[in-house]
């Protein structure tokens, strides 16, 4: 499968614990977006990089919050002392420089509890 | 910043009527819109997409119209199958000048009875 991948699929924690997100885009997109989807909502922009540099941050992306791609390639989301308001689908998305289509992976669900 | 709105929320039909979803937007410089579909568990999917300087775009049992004027833009599907059932977003985003987020609506559900 060439297209965005996230891991893990699935993650439950405890309030208070830190987590951490993985997203690798399609190999040939310099952008990669993060996302946030709650239960009967559409996804909400958090943040956006152009190849390694964060360009720009949603108000929704509080202190807790902090997203690299060291590289260009790959990106990482880390919520530290999650709480249970954080529990949502995070959707991360690549595009391709000058090509407006954005591709999905299919989202890490986190729970807190 | 971008407020997009959608409705209806829930949308049920019969197999082989036809489907209208709409979308309003807020913000004039916004000149991009997709469509995308997103089946329970899944990935959210583009099915379709519009540019501002067009009012319409048709690709086989979908079409997206666009209101530059009034701000609104609107996904018809034909001849629905139970396949087309899921939750269908709209979205807007500026091509330039404005960052590269998209600003989805709430979504709605379209189920396609038999």
């Amino acid at each position: 499968d060439t297209g965005v991948s996230q891991d893990p699929r699935h993650k439950i924690t405890k309030r208070g614990q830190n987590v951490t997100f993985r997203c690798d885009p399609i190999s040939e997109h310099n952008r990669l977006y993060w996302y946030r989807q709650t239960l009967g909502q559409g996804p909400e922009f958090l943040t956006y990089f152009q190849n390694e540099a964060q360009l720009e941050k949603s108000r929704l992306l509080s202190d807790r919050f902090s997203a690299e791609r060291p590289k260009g390639s790959f990106s990482t989301l880390e919520i530290q002392r999650t709480e249970q308001g954080d529990s949502a689908m995070y959707l991360c998305a690549s595009s391709l420089w000058g090509n407006t289509e954005a591709f999905f992976g299919q989202g890490t669900r986190l729970t807190v509890v | 910043g971008e407020n997009v709105e959608q409705h209806p929320s829930t949308l049920s039909v019969q197999e082989g009527d036809s489907a209208v979803i709409k979308c309003t937007y807020s913000d004039s410089a916004s000149n991009y819109f997709p469509w995308y579909k997103q089946e329970l568990g899944k990935r959210p999917q583009l099915i379709i997409d519009i540019r501002s300087n067009v009012g319409e775009k048709k690709d086989q049992r979908i079409a997206v119209t666009l209101n530059k004027t009034a701000k609104h833009f609107s996904l018809h599907i034909t001849e629905t199958q139970p396949e087309d059932s899921a939750v269908y977003f709209c979205a807007a985003k500026r091509l330039t000048g404005g960052g590269n987020k998209l600003t989805f609506g709430t979504g709605t559900q379209l189920k396609v009875e038999l």
